[in-house]
Parts: C-alpha cells; structure tokens; sequence
C-alpha cells in the first residue's frame, strides 16, 4: 500500500493567492482528517470527514479555508486568499471504518506564504 | 471536554538507558488514548493504543506504554533506548463518540550516544 499521498510536499507563494493541498487516503479508509502544524500553536485539527461528508470542521481557521471530499479517493484543502500566518505543515490523515482505529498520515505538504 | 497533557518539552537519555515520556489525560467517560511518533520531515506514525483490557499496551519498535486510571497517566516507555528513537513524541485521546483525536503539544526526546 502507497499509503496516504499528498501533494504537492512544497509550496511557495505570496499573499493574497490560493493554494490548494490535495490528498489520497488509503484505500478503504472512510475517515478522513486535515491537520496544521506550526511551532507556536501544536498540532491543529481542521476539519474531518466521514464517507465523504465534512462531520466536524470546528478547527478551519476562518472562510478563507474550505475543504472537499468528492469521492472517496480524493480532498482537497484551500485557502484563499492566502496570508502569510497560513504558513505551516499540512498533514492529511485517514482511518479505516469502526471505533479506536489510528490514523494514518501523509508526508504533509509544508506551505510558505511570503 | 477530553484533553492530554504532555509535561516535558524535552526528555534526554543516553543510549542503552530506559526512557519515560509522560501524558496524563482528562477525559469523561471512558478514556481512549494512543502514542504517535514524529521523525523529521515525516508525518505521525501510530505506536501504540489503549482501549480496554491489559494495562501495559506493547507498540511498534519496542516501545510500550502503562495505563494508569488512578493517576489518569499513560506514560510511554522503553527498556533500552537507541539514538534512532529520537523523535517528536504525541500523545493522543480519542474525542468523544467518533474518531477524532485531541493531541498533546508534543515531547522531544533527544537520545545521546
């Protein structure tokens, strides 16, 4: 198994343009999560989904952020207009169905808005 | 609401010598609670969980965690520690009726030859 892909690894932007973070959850996942890490504020949980629908998105920041889940092979987290505080790792994760089962995490995509 | 508490920034040990790395939680209801490790420039890896049963949960790469309810601590320890330990340790409680999980703000563990 390829495990959960995210891409791109790296970006670089400036301000005020979007940016736009895709994800692969394993297959056969049905939960999936979008992280943020920064020094200051720790590990951050956006927003997670469940069979593709969006269940708890208590942790996006503001509107600038949205998140989609198509299908079930695919999410996508964007930030527009992007602000140079976004700057942070972005870490997808997914489960498999039923209780107590751990997540798995992609390599994460490290964003840099100038 | 569930929470994890991670005491230590940083624990340093040198090589050959057990490690301790502490987490006390706070949860209501039946606590549900996991070890993650962080490498550099990687994503979390899953060690280890507690759910029910047994107190000592034995995880990936030797490492094994002790449950204690009446401390409310679920410290991750290991016998021998190797330089290639070093890592970002989390410690994590499940949130409720779903999968979320509440992570602590980390522990770097720093092993020395």
């Amino acid at each position: 198994d390829a495990g959960v892909i995210q891409s791109p690894r790296h970006e670089v932007t400036e301000m005020g343009q979007e940016v736009t973070l895709r994800c692969k959850p394993i297959s056969g996942h049905n939960s999936l999560f979008w992280y943020r890490q920064t020094m200051m504020r720790g590990l951050e949980l956006l927003i997670y989904f469940n069979n593709n629908v969006p269940i708890d998105d208590s942790g996006m920041p503001e509107d600038r952020f949205s998140a989609k889940m198509p299908n079930a092979s695919f999410s996508t987290l964007k930030i527009q207009p992007s602000e140079p505080r976004d700057s942070a790792v972005y870490f997808c994760a997914s489960s498999p169905s039923g209780d107590f089962n751990e997540q798995f995490f992609g390599p994460g995509t490290r964003l840099t808005v100038l | 609401a569930q929470s994890v508490a991670q005491p230590e920034d940083q624990v340093n040990v040198a090589e050959g010598n057990p490690l301790t790395v502490k987490c006390t939680y706070s949860v209501s209801g039946n606590p549900y609670l996991f070890w993650y490790v962080q490498y550099p420039n990687r994503g979390l890896q899953f060690l280890l969980k507690y759910i029910t049963g047994d107190n000592l949960v034995k995880g990936s790469y030797g490492f094994e965690a002790e449950f204690n309810k009446s401390q409310t601590s679920f410290h991750l320890k290991k016998p021998s520690a190797l330089v290639s330990d070093s890592a970002l340790y989390f410690c994590a409680v499940r949130d409720g009726f779903n999968n979320k999980l509440i992570f602590g703000a980390g522990t770097r563990l720093a092993v020395h030859p």
